[in-house]
């Protein structure tokens, strides 16, 4: 596989489960992020991992827990969520978090709806 | 604060040219990035800014004014498969000395034959 994978592509989910995201980057790279996109709105930065350290964390409700285990997995955990929490969830690399063009490889995104 | 403003939505002809600007207004300035979200799929680079003037790759350029707050993205002999969002992103710097890049709305552009 190449690039930056997401699964699952697709989740529904009620307000009481948890369920997570996982993202996966094959390109040997150190930084990786999680982005919101939801309709109309600009994306979203919601937290930055160097190195399986977090270095930003955007203001981001605690119902909403990102892991790094390693510097080619994230995942983000998913609990008590809200209808308005529905948008695609996009996760990205790049060489490094503080290199001089930061160009981000995305992923296809999960799109998640909470009823 | 950061605020980057983009046209929502431009339409244009097969083999004409298009112009989707962007202006910035954002607390330090790294560099300026287009890229490119067809729908339902992941947004790919295009373009990256760090210097004024223009970067041209093949049928798509980039120009940035760092003076004006302003770049554009310069399309030329559009083709169907242009049809797509177009977003604006300005990298700046983080309190713990990264960087993150901050996007625009995006512009949806249609291309009609």
């Amino acid at each position: 596989e190449t690039g930056v994978t997401q699964t699952p592509r697709h989740l529904v989910m009620g307000m009481t489960n948890k369920k997570s995201l996982k993202c996966e980057q094959h390109l040997g790279h150190n930084a990786m992020y999680w982005y919101k996109q939801s309709a109309k709105k600009p994306l979203e930065l919601m937290f930055v991992y160097s190195l399986e350290e977090r270095v930003e964390n955007n203001s981001v409700p605690s119902r909403f827990s990102p892991e790094c285990p390693n510097s080619s997995h994230l995942f983000l955990h998913l609990h008590t969520l809200q209808p308005e929490d529905s948008a695609l969830y996009l996760c990205a690399s790049s060489q490094d978090a503080g290199g001089r063009t930061g160009e981000l490889f995305f992923g296809e995104g999960s799109r998640l709806t909470v009823l | 604060g950061q605020n980057i403003d983009q046209p929502t939505e431009m339409t244009a002809t097969e083999g004409a040219i298009v112009q989707i600007n962007c202006t910035y207004q954002t607390s330090g300035f790294n560099g300026l990035f287009w890229y490119q979200q067809h729908a339902g799929e992941a947004p790919t680079f295009l373009s990256y800014n760090v210097l004024d003037g223009l970067e041209e790759k093949g049928r798509f350029s980039s120009f940035l004014s760092r003076s004006k707050g302003y770049s554009y993205l310069l399309l030329k002999e559009l083709q169907m498969k242009d049809s797509a969002s177009y977003l604006c992103a300005v990298t700046v710097g983080l309190n713990t000395g990264f960087q993150k890049l901050v996007f625009g709305t995006g512009t949806r552009l249609l291309v009609s034959p």
